[in-house]
């Protein structure tokens, strides 16, 4: 089946340790999302790439970064984790239609992140 | 002012209920209205979708917008235990395709 996997689904990272989050689609979709979702709050858009243009969010930290070496994969890494990084990082993927019109995201089971 | 809020929660109803979520917004350049369910330690999926006003019903799902309003809806009839879940609002204007903006979620709970 067409899916969005992610990798690990849990992460436990120390403080201020580099941590790399990974996510794969078999949709061959030209977009990628990642969110960052605290406990019951809204995701929060970080960053996205179409095809290979990065879009970052004006609010994202430099903490995080983000690569997209094909189009399948996509990393999501945290520099220097603080305790409120400490939440689930949702990848997502979808296909922009180029004439406009809907475009479904289609997300993965995410990765819960614990800082210590 | 968030462009989009809606009540968390929780909500708990019995089994064969109707249930009724809400969200507004004040961004009236959205046109296209989303509702995901993510359940526990799962990613949100698409349940349906409006483009712009009016009514749209699946099954046992019904969503509306009323942007006069600036407020969209989700009733879902006959409610299921298997329809526990966090219900997500989320919207995006026609012009910006790639980004949409979520509701904090509402946490429903059906009692059987």
């Amino acid at each position: 089946d067409a899916m969005v996997i992610q990798n690990p689904r849990y992460q436990v990272t120390q403080f201020g340790k580099p941590v790399t989050l990974s996510c794969s689609q078999t949709l061959n979709h030209n977009v990628m999302y990642w969110y960052q979702q605290k406990s019951s709050q809204a995701p929060k858009l970080l960053f996205h790439y179409y095809d290979k243009d990065f879009n970052n969010e004006a609010d994202t930290p430099d903490n995080f970064q983000s690569r997209r070496p094909n189009t399948s994969f996509c990393f999501l890494d945290i520099r220097s984790p603080g305790l409120g990084d400490a939440a689930m990082y949702l990848c997502a993927t979808s296909r922009v239609p180029l004439t406009g019109g809907m475009n479904e995201q289609f997300f993965g089971p995410g990765t819960r992140l614990t800082v210590l | 002012q968030k462009e989009v809020e809606q009540d968390p929660g929780p909500l708990s109803v019995p089994e064969g209920a109707i249930v009724s979520l809400n969200c507004t917004y004040s961004n009236s350049a959205f046109q296209y209205f989303m509702w995901y369910r993510q359940y526990s330690r799962k990613g949100p999926e698409l349940l349906m979708y409006t483009y712009s006003s009016g009514n749209k019903e699946d099954g046992r799902f019904t969503a509306q917008v009323d942007k006069s309003s600036k407020y969209i809806s989700l009733f879902i009839r006959d409610s299921q235990p298997s329809d526990s879940a966090t219900y997500l609002c989320a919207m995006r204007s026609s012009s910006s395709a790639s980004k949409i903006i979520f509701g904090s979620g509402t946490r429903l709970s059906i009692r059987p």
